[in-house]
């Protein structure tokens, strides 16, 4: 079935620096992909969607200058936390949509983001 | 029984006994719905998928009901185990904007 790699597994920064999150299919080519944030006890929010080869589609509230979204290829989607301070710490997941026989939704096993 | 936490309402029940979750979705409009499980720090496990145009699709041990008259999902696991212990989220495909919006998710907790 449709298999999605998100990268790194976790990873702990300094306040004010960026880091870069990927998300890429492995077996397929996704046009969309989503960033999904969740804090812990919660549900999944979504954050945006990754449209390949466009500007990806924010949803309300979310800064979209704060969280960049690149999808240059149809395997590769980066979610990049900018000037990150500790109220960005989450679990940051990402999926694909997929279509034919695995048709729907594949998930990445998500990124502990802890900012200190 | 059920209670409402802080945050993720917890479901209780004995090992062996079958587990009911349930699920208020928002959108009249959304046409696919998929029931996830989630074990602590790892990302979102499909377990069963229903399209509106079905009302009950059956897998191995689990059951998803759908009434889109009062936009109501259940998840229904059978002779629940240990191994089923997690949370669990239902989510909903919403038409047009073709995207997934969660819901609040239940923890499911096994009593030996």
């Amino acid at each position: 079935g449709a298999v999605v790699s998100q990268h790194p597994s976790w990873v702990i920064c300094k306040s004010g620096t960026s880091v870069k999150i990927e998300c890429r299919s492995l077996d397929f080519q996704a046009t969309t992909m989503f960033w999904y944030r969740q804090f812990p006890k919660q549900s999944l929010m979504l954050m945006a969607t990754s449209n390949e080869g466009s500007k990806a589609t924010y949803e309300q509230g979310v800064e979209k200058d704060k969280f960049l979204i690149n999808h240059a290829s149809l395997t590769l989607s980066t979610l990049t936390v900018t000037s990150a301070h500790p109220e960005d710490s989450s679990f940051y997941i990402c999926s694909a949509r997929t279509w034919g026989k695995d048709y729907g939704y594949t998930f990445g096993s998500g990124t502990r983001l802890t900012v200190v | 029984g059920e209670s409402v936490g802080l945050h993720l309402p917890t479901l209780s029940v004995q090992e062996g006994d079958n587990s009911i979750i349930n699920c208020a979705y928002s959108n009249s409009a959304s046409d696919y719905f998929i029931w996830y499980k989630q074990e602590s720090g790892k990302g979102p496990q499909f377990i069963i998928d229903i399209r509106s145009n079905m009302d009950k699709r059956q897998g191995q041990r689990v059951t998803v009901l759908l009434n889109k008259t009062v936009k109501h999902l259940s998840l229904q696991i059978a002779a629940t185990q240990p191994g089923d212990s997690a949370v669990y989220f239902c989510a909903e495909n919403i038409q047009g904007a073709q995207k997934l919006v969660f819901g609040q998710g239940t923890r499911l907790t096994i009593n030996p």
